[in-house]
């Protein structure tokens, strides 16, 4: 498996308060992505980042931001948690875009919002 | 934006059985990959395809591409109690593109 870790890996937290999740990759990989995993709904991409404080949004970035300050760590916050964030979060990593970007994900977190 | 759509949601099969899920795209792909993601696990890669029409083979395992490359399936012949998860395909559109992940297929598999 490649080298990433999520924190935490399971969280129980009251709607209207802040949450991080962090991502630590030791791969060295270009391209970290946030992706959340609800039935019916697969893998949607929430924030990807291309570099070092160089980041985009996915097609369901409301609600979240995230920050890459270094090369191995990307950061997931959802500012003000509400009930419909409640999901898995995984983080991947790969070293291209487009054909061949293979991605390696995270083990996963899951988040409870009550 | 692109749409990746998964068929079945969900098949239940006796061990032995063949299975097949098909991944449609909304647009044309450059090439699609399948991952698998056991229950309780992370999705992991499986393979990817790049040519109209490719067909590759790992094992049991059989992936297609379609000749219009919109398409794709994933045949598991004599399925085993160790090919339960979810099958997702995932497509690129282009060199630059970002993977789109289908709604994924879980498959279970009894005795």
């Amino acid at each position: 498996d490649a080298g990433i870790t999520q924190s935490p890996r399971h969280k129980v937290t009251e709607t209207g308060t802040p949450v991080t999740l962090r991502c630590h990759q030791t791969e060295n990989h270009r391209y970290m992505y946030w992706y959340r995993q609800d039935p019916g709904h697969g893998l949607r991409l929430i924030h990807y980042s291309y570099g070092v404080k160089d980041t985009d949004k996915g097609e369901v970035s409301d609600g979240y931001s995230v920050s890459r300050s270094k090369t191995e760590d990307f950061l997931l916050t959802l500012e003000s948690a509400t009930s419909s964030q409640t999901s898995v979060y995984f983080c991947a990593i790969s070293d291209v875009l487009g054909a061949g970007n293979t991605i390696y994900f995270g083990e996963g977190s899951w988040l409870t919002v009550v | 934006g692109q749409q990746v759509m998964q068929i079945p949601q969900y098949q239940h099969v006796q061990e032995g059985e063949d299975f097949t899920t098909y991944c449609n795209s909304s647009t044309t792909l450059s090439n699609i990959q399948w991952y698998k993601q056991r229950p309780g696990g992370h999705p992991v890669f499986l393979i990817q395809l790049v040519k109209s029409g490719e067909v590759k083979k790992q094992k049991r395992l059989t992936f297609q591409f379609g000749e219009a490359k919109k398409n794709s399936s994933l045949h598991i012949t004599a399925t085993q109690t160790t090919d339960v998860g979810t099958y997702f395909c995932a497509g690129n559109t282009g060199t630059a593109s970002k993977l789109t992940f289908g709604t994924g297929t879980r498959l279970q598999v009894t005795l």
